[in-house]
């Protein structure tokens, strides 16, 4: 049972280069989220997907896309890449759309922007 | 603007020296209060949900409590496998938003 599956986890881009975030889950939950956690403050959501076929912006999404591409997969997309994106990226999924649900998490990647 | 500040930012003991950690919260319509550790290059991984002031949960040498303004995390005799990032979280009133403290890095010494 592998829970949330992130790749890449690490992963260096030049200014404006474009890449694509994958995240997969094995648990049958409804929810997938995106966060990004920086040196000096919390884990900030990007974007989420309550259900399949449904996207909302969470606190921060500008410079950001994502896709639900299924009930298992979650995708972030960076169009441009800004060294403001330089950051640690985390996956989560929940069993429901509430929000005081509790959250499973990916590993991370590692996102360096220059 | 609802807020979750944890305290101290850093803890270093030694092998059972029991301390706790705190996490103050401004939320509106308080919905639970979470906790979860991370360990270095790992994700968080859920602890405890706590949803009203006295409750109190448990696991292994861990303990969280809530009041109306506060909530702690008591660690009773720790062992350096404790050693991690404690986050404290609580759902903002509004979908979907949840608020995550900093952390506090816990660091035990054998």
């Amino acid at each position: 049972n592998a829970g949330v599956t992130q790749t890449p986890k690490f992963q260096v881009l030049k200014t404006g280069q474009s890449m694509t975030l994958q995240c997969a889950q094995d648990m049958n939950h409804n929810s997938m989220y995106w966060y990004r956690q920086d040196p000096g403050m919390g884990l900030r959501l990007i974007y989420y997907s309550a259900s399949e076929g449904t996207t909302d912006k969470g606190e921060v999404p500008n410079g950001y896309n994502v896709s639900r591409l299924n009930k298992r997969e979650f995708s972030l997309r960076l169009e441009s890449a800004a060294p403001s994106q330089t950051s640690v990226y985390f996956c989560a999924s929940s069993f429901s759309r509430e929000v005081n649900e509790k959250l499973f998490f990916g590993s991370g990647t590692q996102l360096s922007v220059l | 603007e609802d807020q979750v500040t944890q305290s101290p930012e850093a803890l270093r003991l030694q092998e059972g020296e029991s301390s706790s950690l705190n996490c103050s919260y401004t939320v509106s319509g308080l919905r639970g209060l979470f906790w979860y550790r991370q360990d270095p290059g790992k994700g968080p991984e859920f602890l405890f949900t706590l949803y009203s002031a006295g409750e109190e949960k448990e696991k292994e040498r861990l303990k969280a409590t809530l009041t109306k303004k506060e909530s702690f995390l008591h660690i009773t005799a720790p062992k350096p496998e404790d050693s991690a990032t404690y986050l404290c979280a609580a759902p903002q009133r509004g979908y979907q938003k949840v608020t995550f403290g900093i952390g506090t890095k816990l660091q035990v010494i054998p």
